[in-house]
């Protein structure tokens, strides 16, 4: 069983579009996340939802917002897609564990490319 | 400022050799380290977590020392094989009550036959 889904698996959109990832996670886990890759296979933490309540949200552009419609879902809506959004999307789900340890599963990926 | 840095940026090593990667951070308060194995166009899978106490842990052929005094860790891979090629990641979790992870660029690693 997939423990955390991402769809679509690959994304070709053009500038200017409005696009979603969705991300499903059967784990039962509190708290999600969404990281982008670069081309240098940087990951980076955009947003984080525990309990639909946003804990995290780095400097990312406002273009760029989480929707969770429950526990087991965080999709990734973007608007005005640029050039530079072009990476590999990961979704990932996290559980706290005892002694501040916590175990955490990553998606498959979704790759976009903005043209 | 909250960093972590990882080196090497790349490493080359043949098969059944030993290599070990480095992770330095300036993260503050410090929660936990964590090293990720990644392979190209997959995402990140868990080696090992560390937490301030715990100076050695190991899983299989990877081991992880913390030195939380000078603030370094470094990953060991023994007898490498060639499943081992991927990037390796340095994350750590700042604060005791927040979710915010610090991740580091990474190291690419290639095994050679």
């Amino acid at each position: 069983d997939t423990a955390v889904s991402q769809t679509p698996k690959y994304l070709v959109t053009q500038m200017g579009n409005d696009k979603s990832i969705k991300c499903e996670q059967n784990l039962g886990h509190d708290t999600m996340y969404w990281y982008k890759q670069d081309s240098k296979k940087f990951l980076k933490i955009m947003f984080s939802y525990n309990n639909k309540e946003l804990i995290i949200n780095e400097t990312v552009p406002n273009r760029f917002s989480p929707k969770s419609p429950d526990k087991a879902h965080l999709n990734l809506h973007i608007n005005s897609l640029e050039l530079g959004d072009s990476a590999v999307y990961f979704c990932a789900s996290t559980r706290l564990l005892a002694g501040g340890a916590y175990e955490q599963y990553f998606g498959p990926g979704t790759r976009l490319t903005v043209t | 400022k909250n960093q972590v840095e990882q080196s090497p940026q790349s490493l080359i090593i043949l098969e059944g050799k030993n290599c070990t990667l480095q992770c330095n951070y300036t993260v503050s308060p410090f929660s936990n380290l964590r090293w990720y194995k990644q392979d190209t166009g997959r995402g990140p899978v868990s080696l090992t977590i560390m937490t301030f106490s715990e100076n050695t842990k190991s899983n299989g052929r990877y081991t992880a020392t913390l030195d939380a005094d000078t603030k370094q860790s470094s990953l060991h891979i023994t007898a490498s094989q060639l499943s081992d090629s991927a990037s390796y990641i340095c994350v750590v979790r700042q604060g005791s009550g927040t979710y915010k992870y610090i991740f580091g660029t990474g190291t690419r690693l290639k095994v050679l036959a």
